[in-house]
């Protein structure tokens, strides 16, 4: 079972500030990275899917990177506005379709 | 059509009771997926069917009884629950062929055990 680790745990800025978190794995034994939005009281919905060391994905103001040699990737998302507050989860795909997410980091973003 | 279909919206069962949830995609996914939601947690992955065989069992209690009786449709069969079950069942699915596309989520079936 791949140990996923998502930091910070919670994140409070203002409209107009850029941010990022991080999102760490094992190295091995997965083959793609998922992202995701959920907000509460709704589905997660895909933000970004990476498979290859070096991936860099980007939808608008928010873009992610992935590092697959040293376990890691980071998802940012500049100018930010109070729509983008939610809580982003990752997941590494396991082999079996295997989707299992981290605890999630909450954005929060005052206007 | 990138929807997942999944019915009831609300389910409330007694622990005696024997009741199924239902999932229903028309996307042509061959991976499908059952998760457990409870309060401000993520989901918990519970199983995984690829190309209609059972890939993953998280070690769920066998009162929970996944089927996947073809590539559109996935069952959860719910026997004998505890009060502790009650939470938001999920099912997403996904292309299935490794890592090539997000999963797609249902808007859940709230289940509350009494």
């Amino acid at each position: 079972i791949l140990n996923v680790e998502q930091s910070p745990q919670s994140l409070h800025v203002q409209e107009g500030d850029s941010t990022n978190f991080t999102c760490s794995f094992p190295s091995s034994n997965f083959y793609a990275l998922h992202w995701y939005r959920w907000e509460t009281a709704k589905s997660p919905e895909a933000l970004f899917v990476m498979t290859l060391n070096g991936d860099e994905k980007k939808k608008g103001r928010i873009s992610a990177t992935l590092n697959t040699k040293e376990g890691y990737s980071y998802l940012y998302i500049k100018g930010s506005q109070p729509e983008d507050s939610a809580t982003y989860l990752c997941a590494p795909l396991e082999y079996g379709n295997k989707l299992v997410f981290g605890a999630g980091t909450i954005l929060r973003v005052k206007s | 059509d990138t929807e997942v279909t999944q019915t009831p919206k609300h389910l409330v069962m007694g622990m005696t009771n024997k009741k199924s949830l239902k999932c229903e995609q028309h996307m042509g996914h061959r991976a499908m997926y059952w998760y457990k939601q409870k309060a401000k947690k993520p989901p918990e992955l519970m199983f995984v069917y690829s190309y209609e065989k059972l890939s993953i069992n998280e070690s769920v209690p066998s009162r929970f009884s996944p089927e996947c009786p073809n590539s559109s449709l996935l069952n959860l069969h719910l026997h004998a629950l505890q009060p502790e079950d009650s939470a938001l069942y999920l099912c997403a699915s996904s292309r299935g062929r490794e890592g090539s596309t997000e999963a797609f989520f249902g808007q859940g079936t709230r289940l509350t055990v009494v």
